[in-house]
């Protein structure tokens, strides 16, 4: 287990409508990253958070939106859902400032767009 | 734009043989490589993280090497165990955390 927890596991969904995924991070780290996981694919970057702004952006739509809250935890919004949006979304949680410690990923939720 | 590429996609062995995992990526300018595994629709375990001016890290079974002037990370499995059936992917870090992906090769340890 690494700390960093991801809500829900599972979601389906149609395209047009819009989901909130969740993350809480590890104890003690400030800084949270997206990352998409297409089926067959590595996982590619979203955004980065940290001290609740936005630190870096991958290459995603602005309908891929982001919140960091005061205790470090992370939403991830994404708008008018798209079939190519099916995948699993992963949340990694670290300090930031420490390159020599490992990226702590949660288990992921599974977005289905139908 | 850096990217990273890993050979084979797939591969299965018996049980108990060694084995190594390719990584490569085009820009040295890194400032560390992981290693994690992925368990199918599950999320990723880090394995092994090598600092830019490190060789080598090794954690039981398993030996990552760097060598970052020919852009190249290999990961050995050794005695391999059915238990390390799994997606392995690198990863190079060349900002804060923002890692890119190999697109993994896919293990397959046979009993």
């Amino acid at each position: 287990e690494t700390g960093v927890t991801q809500s829900p596991t599972h979601l389906i969904k149609t395209r047009g409508q819009q989901v909130t995924l969740r993350c809480s991070s590890q104890s003690g780290h400030n800084t949270v990253s997206w990352y998409q996981q297409a089926l067959g694919q590595g996982p590619q970057f979203i955004f980065q958070y940290y001290r609740e702004e936005e630190n870096g952006r991958g290459n995603f739509p602005p309908r891929f939106s982001g919140l960091q809250f005061p205790n470090y935890s992370s939403e991830l919004n994404v708008n008018a859902l798209e079939l190519d949006d099916s995948a699993l979304y992963l949340c990694a949680s670290s300090f930031r400032g420490n390159r020599a410690e490992k990226l702590f990923f949660g288990s992921g939720t599974q977005l289905s767009v139908l | 734009k850096q990217e990273v590429t890993q050979i084979p996609a797939a591969l299965s062995v018996p049980e108990g043989e060694n084995l190594v995992l390719n990584c490569s990526f085009t820009d040295s300018a890194i400032y560390n490589l992981q290693w994690f595994r992925q368990d199918p629709g599950k999320g990723l375990t880090s394995l092994l993280l090598i600092q830019s001016s490190q060789r080598e890290q090794t954690s039981g079974r398993l030996n990552a090497s760097l060598d970052k002037s020919s852009g190249r990370s290999t990961l050995y499995i050794a005695a391999s165990q059915p238990g390390d059936s799994a997606t392995y992917l690198c990863a190079v870090d060349g900002a804060t955390n923002k890692l890119i992906f190999g697109t993994g090769t896919l293990l397959a340890v046979q009993p």
